[in-house]
């Protein structure tokens, strides 16, 4: 088992649409989760990161984790063209950076 | 306000052939990363090093070889390049290094490396 597992899409939604991009993780020591935004040909860059339980909101971005289940989600309202890109979850973990797989998002004008 | 700065973004290789990815960050990072990027595989850590003088083995360290050249440079060779080498590499940088807490990591745009 992967230690954190995404469905990597695609995901097709219209603009305006709330999105919702979610991850599970295995090891419940894990306590910081990230979000990463990826366009094509591009690196990664950090969206938002949020520690332990709960949800941590900027501007229309919305992270959340849930440790009793041990699942991470990102809400996105209002999606807008400019957000279609791969949007990777990850994790410092205990020694090293463990990331999903990336679900790769388009938003239709 | 350059970053993390690889070069080149595009190669081609022959198989067998060797070849050095260069890496550099102006943000006084301590530790500098290795990562490849393959469809339905995801971010895999190649090497890594924590902090100057020293560098460790990720994920899938081999066919490679790494140099932390001082504080600002890492690179990445490869020996004698195979197809399977064949992906997008990318470099980052962090402040603390290790898996600390809450680091962030700063990518490069990468580098699309073709092995033929």
């Amino acid at each position: 088992q992967k230690e954190v597992e995404q469905d990597p899409g695609p995901l097709s939604v219209p603009e305006g649409a709330i999105v919702s991009l979610n991850c599970t993780y295995s090891n419940s020591a894990f306590q910081y989760f990230m979000w990463y935004r990826q366009y094509s040909r591009k690196g990664p860059e950090l969206l938002m990161y949020t520690y332990s339980s709960g949800n941590k909101e900027d501007g229309r971005f919305t992270a959340q984790v849930d440790k009793s289940s041990k699942y991470i989600s990102l809400f996105i309202r209002d999606s807008q063209p400019s957000d279609s890109a791969t949007y990777l979850c990850a994790t410092p973990g205990t020694y090293k950076y463990i990331f999903g797989t990336g679900t790769r998002l388009k938003v239709l004008a | 306000n350059a970053g993390v700065t690889q070069t080149p973004k595009f190669q081609v290789l022959k198989t067998g052939q060797s070849m050095t990815l260069q890496c550099a960050q102006d943000m006084n990072h301590n530790s500098m990363y290795w990562y490849r990027q393959d469809p339905g595989m995801g971010l895999r850590l190649i090497y890594y090093s924590a902090s100057e003088g020293t560098t460790d083995k990720g994920e899938v360290p081999n066919g490679y070889n790494v140099s932390r050249l001082n504080k600002r440079e890492f690179s990445l060779r490869l020996e004698s390049a195979a197809p399977s080498q064949t992906s997008v590499y990318f470099c980052a940088s962090s402040e603390a290094g290790g898996g600390a807490t809450n680091e962030k990591l700063f990518f490069g745009s990468g580098t699309q490396l073709s092995v033929l």
